[in-house]
């Protein structure tokens, strides 16, 4: 059973630096892109960030570019976000979910993480 | 700045049928824009429905399609349950790695 599971949202500042983790079972996490999805209260989804299954490619929506951080650890079966001059806007519960870049959507998806930016 | 429409609200009686469509602000949505459509209840992870344009995802039932309708991407729910009543996303691959969300539909089954 394929299995995303977020951890490391919580409250922080605006301009503050904080960094979510997915941990994945289930599947051979090597072989597949990975991607973080978000959502702010009260509103629809966001694609954030993609990173293929070698690390070697990423992208991301332009408004967190530069102060975001997509990564993966195929040995830990683990992938990242690393943000940082977080925004109010920001705030959103970030969702991990498994990318298949063949016909490009979403197969799997973690239960989220809420990241607070607020004073 | 290209935006992902969708209707905002759509309302359809029990056993009945609705086409939710997904339009591109720039111009027409085609296959090699791999639409594809993701249903989420309150408080719940987004649950794919639809890929690859018309494509349903496993565990899916077949009361579900997606097509292109003009220059549109279309959700179809034939014989729509109470269940049905959530949000429904759809999302475009608009190239050089992007992604875009439609803003979502809320759909009301009475």
């Amino acid at each position: 059973e394929v299995q995303l599971v977020e951890s490391g949202g919580g409250l922080v500042q605006p301009g503050g630096s904080l960094r979510l983790s997915c941990a994945a079972a289930g599947f051979t996490f090597g072989d597949y892109w990975m991607s973080w999805v978000r959502q702010a209260p009260g509103k629809g989804l966001e694609w954030v960030a993609n990173i293929r299954h070698d690390g070697n490619e990423k992208y991301y929506v332009d408004s967190v570019k530069g102060r975001f951080t997509i990564s993966r650890d195929n040995g830990k079966n683990s992938l990242s976000l690393q943000m940082s001059s977080l925004r109010a806007e920001d705030t959103a519960v970030y969702y991990c979910a498994r990318y298949e870049s063949a016909l490009k959507w979403w197969n799997y998806w973690g239960q989220g993480t809420l990241v607070t930016v607020s004073p | 700045q290209t935006v992902v429409t969708q209707e905002a609200s759509f309302s359809v009686s029990p056993g009945g049928t609705v086409t939710l469509t997904c339009g591109l602000s720039s111009g027409s949505v085609s296959t090699t824009n791999y639409p594809s459509w993701y249903q989420q209840t309150p408080g719940q992870a987004p649950r794919a429905l639809i890929y690859g344009t018309n494509i349903r995802s496993s565990g899916v039932p077949d009361r579900f399609s997606g097509s292109i309708l003009g220059n549109k991407a279309a959700l179809t729910i034939t014989g729509a349950q109470a269940d049905d009543e959530c949000d429904y996303y759809c999302v475009l691959y608009l190239g050089d790695g992007m992604r875009l969300f439609g803003g979502g539909t809320k759909l009301t089954v009475l």
